[in-house]
């Protein structure tokens, strides 16, 4: 079955160091991978999103992925965290097994960057 | 261009009453996507609609339905509403099956 786990319910990070949000996944086939992020009281923000190509992936706000085949991995990273990163990350992977598309998401990972 | 917008974003109903949600995609996406998000369960998927017609369907019992309108627009209902159904709901809407933009989602409260 397709998945995908957030080992981590927090990170923790000072202001201004780099910052590692995890994720694996377990597909069939090749995978659809994005990242979102959720601010209190708000839906989900697109962050990145990988289909195909560069294994490194840019995004909004700062935000990069690591798209690893052989680890089945797809960490967000960040080079200098700054406070308004504090949010709730969630992962997705895009599921096509069924013949039909449906996006399984992770548990979340909060994020807390300290002053 | 607007994002996707939900209406009402705040509710709160009584147990065993029905809530209707409503859910405008972004213009030009066919593909709207229902979501519930609690603490405990994460983000649950309910259910999918494309071209008005349902397409996915998550694990959740048939108290929970939806519908999409010829103008991509749609409706989530929940009858008989449960204390367990208090959430926070989330609309997403996609072009082509790729990336889903989110709405601001409707927090729903049951006493």
């Amino acid at each position: 079955a397709q998945s995908v786990a957030q080992p981590e319910d927090q990170v923790n990070v000072a202001e201004g160091n780099p910052l590692t949000v995890k994720c694996t996944y377990s597909v069939s086939g090749n995978p659809y991978l994005f990242w979102y992020v959720q601010y209190p009281n708000r839906g989900l923000q697109f962050l990145l999103k990988y289909i195909t190509g560069d294994n490194l992936v840019k995004g909004s706000y700062g935000f990069e992925a690591e798209f690893n085949k052989s680890q089945t991995s797809f960490h967000l990273k960040k080079p200098s965290a700054l406070v308004s990163d504090s949010a709730l990350y969630f992962c997705a992977v895009r599921d096509s097994t069924s013949g039909t598309y449906k996006y399984i998401f992770g548990t979340g990972t909060r994020l807390k960057v300290l002053a | 261009k607007a994002g996707v917008t939900q209406t009402p974003r705040y509710l709160i109903k009584t147990r065993g009453q029905q809530v209707t949600l409503s859910c405008s995609p972004i213009s030009g996406h066919r593909s709207v996507s229902w979501y519930q998000q609690t603490p405990g369960q994460g983000l649950q998927f309910l259910f999918e609609y494309f071209s008005e017609t349902q397409r996915n369907k998550g694990n959740f019992p048939g108290r929970f339905s939806g519908r999409q309108f010829s103008n991509s627009r749609s409706e989530m209902n929940v009858s008989t509403l449960e204390l367990g159904d208090s959430a926070l709901y989330l609309c997403a809407s996609s072009f082509h099956q790729e990336t889903q933009y989110f709405g601001p989602g409707t927090r729903l409260l049951v006493l």
